[in-house]
Formats: structure tokens, C-alpha cells, sequence
């Protein structure tokens, strides 16, 4: 079945700092990724996708890099804010063809602290 | 602007209770899930509706069911609730037919089993 490992947290890191959290996933297929992120007392945002090898998501800041020869969708961001403390969450969904459902399945979740 | 809004924040419920856990959404998506989130588990799908009366099991479906009468409301149900039970659960909406698009999630539900 599919599944999803994320490096395992917490994270602890000062602002300015880079970030990188590990995602590697095992499906069959070719997969949509996916991250979201959740921020103290809500749910889950999106906070970027791609959709096959090689695509790069990006948003506020961050960057994640659809790698099919590793199975891999690392997250980055160069230069962390406070603001970016939360849960981030990595996650895939299978594309069968056809109508697809969008089902999610998630990996373990990574806590971020940032500290001034 | 999307919405998708499960009926409370916090429960605290009895164990034996019948539970009820509301989630409506306004952007007339078809399909819907219930996931339920555990530290160091992340979050695992525990049914999900691909249109109005129509439902399908997810991960961890064992006491639990659903109900959906509606397109915009999707209604998770612990028959018997137990502390095991105790959890955040999460509800979300999806355009379907489209393979790419996002899932929209609700603020949660922070559910206590004594």
C-alpha cells in the first residue's frame, strides 16, 4: 500500500536558519504530493503541491522538489521566521485513472519550533 | 471564500456515549473525509464520501460510522465511545474529478473520552 515517512521531530531551530524536513513516500503509480501545514489551534493548509517528477512546489518560502528517482519531496526554506513554527505534514495521493477520490495519506506530521 | 466548518472545537464525552461530530462545507464539493490525528501518527482516514448517501471505509473505520443526507454535510458517528476514541478528528472537502486539486480541512475537533 501507499505510505509516507517523515524525519521525526521535534524540530528546534533560530530564526534565519535554514530547514530542511525529509519526506519519502512508497507508492505505485505516479502520485500527487503534497504539503500542509498546521498552525497552532487549526487545521490543515496546503501550503504546496506538485504533480510529477521534477516539478517544484513553492510557497512562502518554502520549496519542495518532486524527486521520482529517490521516491523523495523534501521541504526547504533558506531563511525561517517564528511565524513558521507549526505542524508540517507531508502527504501523497495515489492517481488512479479516472475519477480519482483524493484520498490522502499522510506521514507521522513534524513539529517546527523557531525560537528569535 | 472556502469554508469548511466541523460543528465543534472541543467534547468531552462519556464512555458508552453515542457521539456526533458535524461537519458542513459551502463549496458544494462532492467528496468528503473524516481523518482523525495522533501524535507521531499523523493523520489516518477513517471514512470518506464520494457523493450524498454514498460512503466507503477508510483506514481505521472500526467504531465509527458516517451519514451523509446532504451534499454539504458529512456526520461522523462513535457509536459507543471509548477512550481510544480520545483524539483530534478532522473533516475535508474535495472538488472531485479533478486529480489535482486541494483538499480543504476544518479547524478540528478535539474529542475527550472519560
Amino acid at each position: 500500500g501507499n505510505s509516507v515517512t517523515q524525519m521525526e521531530g521535534p524540530v528546534t531551530l533560530s530564526e534565519e536558519a535554514f530547514l530542511t524536513i525529509n519526506c519519502t513516500y512508497t507508492a505505485t503509480g505516479y502520485p500527487s504530493l503534497f504539503w500542509y501545514v498546521q498552525y497552532p489551534g487549526e487545521g490543515l493548509q496546503l501550503l504546496l503541491k506538485a504533480t510529477k517528477a521534477d516539478d517544484k512546489g513553492s510557497n512562502k518560502g518554502f520549496e519542495a522538489t518532486y524527486r521520482k528517482e529517490t521516491t523523495s519531496f523534501h521541504l526547504e526554506k533558506g531563511s525561517v521566521q517564528v511565524s513558521d513554527s507549526a505542524v508540517y505534514f507531508c502527504a501523497l495521493r495515489a492517481n488512479a485513472g479516472g475519477t480519482s477520490y483524493g484520498k490522502l495519506t499522510f506521514g507521522q506530521g513534524t513539529i517546527l519550533t523557531v525560537h528569535p | 471564500d472556502v469554508k469548511v466548518t466541523q460543528s465543534s472545537r472541543y467534547l468531552v464525552k462519556r464512555t458508552g456515549e453515542k457521539v456526533f461530530l458535524e461537519c458542513v462545507q459551502d463549496m458544494d464539493h462532492e467528496n468528503m473525509f473524516w481523518y482523525r490525528q495522533d501524535p507521531g501518527l499523523g493523520l489516518r482516514l477513517i471514512y470518506f464520501s464520494y457523493d450524498v448517501k454514498m460512503k466507503e471505509k477508510g483506514d481505521i473505520p472500526e467504531g465509527y460510522s458516517v451519514s451523509r443526507e446532504k451534499k454539504e454535510r458529512f456526520s461522523l458517528i462513535l457509536e459507543s465511545a471509548s477512550t481510544n476514541q480520545t483524539s483530534m478528528y478532522l473533516c475535508a472537502s474535495r472538488v472531485q474529478g479533478r486529480l489535482n486539486t486541494e483538499a480543504f480541512f476544518g479547524q478540528g475537533t478535539r474529542l475527550t473520552v472519560v
